[in-house]
């Protein structure tokens, strides 16, 4: 079973509209967590990293939480973008070289 | 700028033929590795190297094999293609293993007819 949980798999959204995309993990002892964005064709790049006694990270209009006692993260995307549409990854870190990561949500920004 | 390099983007191969893939990588990272990626299983790990010559299995190592012979350079290796090897293969990059950010490559889409 994985480990790293993330919902919804898709959505579309308007553009200028805001959407939340949650990370749920079991991964134990946790070390440290990521989103990351993969544009169509391309690999994925990270947005941001967040550590255990972290509960809040911004990257422009990107905003991810986490609560490590109830091991769930969300990231926020605020006035989407048509640039926004890609698949958000979520990657949790649990040793030094030890990683699980979620199978992704599309996000879709329509016009 | 970080760079990850993927020797080719699109490949289109036949049952039982060896496939190398090659994954270059210019910041002197120490860390590097190999993922394939499928629709609605996420990236799962294939092997990965701490440094040059130093290879260790990932969580889906079978029917794949790699070699890192310099540092930059880190090959993914399958020794008789099969059409369950059809997927996207991702290569990463990273600093040492207290830097846990991982750098990319642009993917190989591999379809083995």
């Amino acid at each position: 079973k994985n480990q790293v949980e993330q919902s919804p798999q898709s959505l579309i959204i308007l553009e200028g509209k805001n959407c939340t995309l949650q990370c749920n993990y079991t991964v134990s002892p946790f070390s440290n967590l990521r989103w990351y964005k993969q544009d169509t064709g391309r690999g994925p790049v990270s947005l941001t990293i967040m550590t255990f006694s972290e509960n809040t990270k911004s990257n422009g209009r990107y905003t991810a939480t986490l609560d490590a006692d109830t091991k769930q993260s969300s990231l926020h995307i605020t006035a989407s973008q048509l640039s926004d549409s890609a698949s958000y990854i979520c990657v949790v870190s649990f040793n030094d070289y030890k990683l699980s990561f979620g199978a992704g949500t599309t996000v879709t920004v329509r016009a | 700028d970080v760079k990850v390099t993927q020797s080719s983007r699109y490949l289109v191969k036949r049952t039982g033929e060896k496939v190398f893939l090659e994954c270059v990588q210019d910041m002197d990272h120490e860390n590097m590795f190999w993922y394939r990626q499928d629709p609605g299983l996420g990236l799962r790990l294939i092997y990965f190297s701490y440094d040059v010559k130093m290879k260790e299995k990932g969580d889906i190592p079978e029917g794949y094999s790699v070699s890192r012979e310099k540092k930059e350079r880190f090959s993914l290796i399958l020794e008789s293609a099969s059409t369950n090897q059809t997927s996207m293969y991702l290569c990463a990059s990273r600093p040492d293993r207290n830097t846990g950010e991982l750098f990319f490559g642009e993917g190989s889409r591999l379809t083995v007819l």
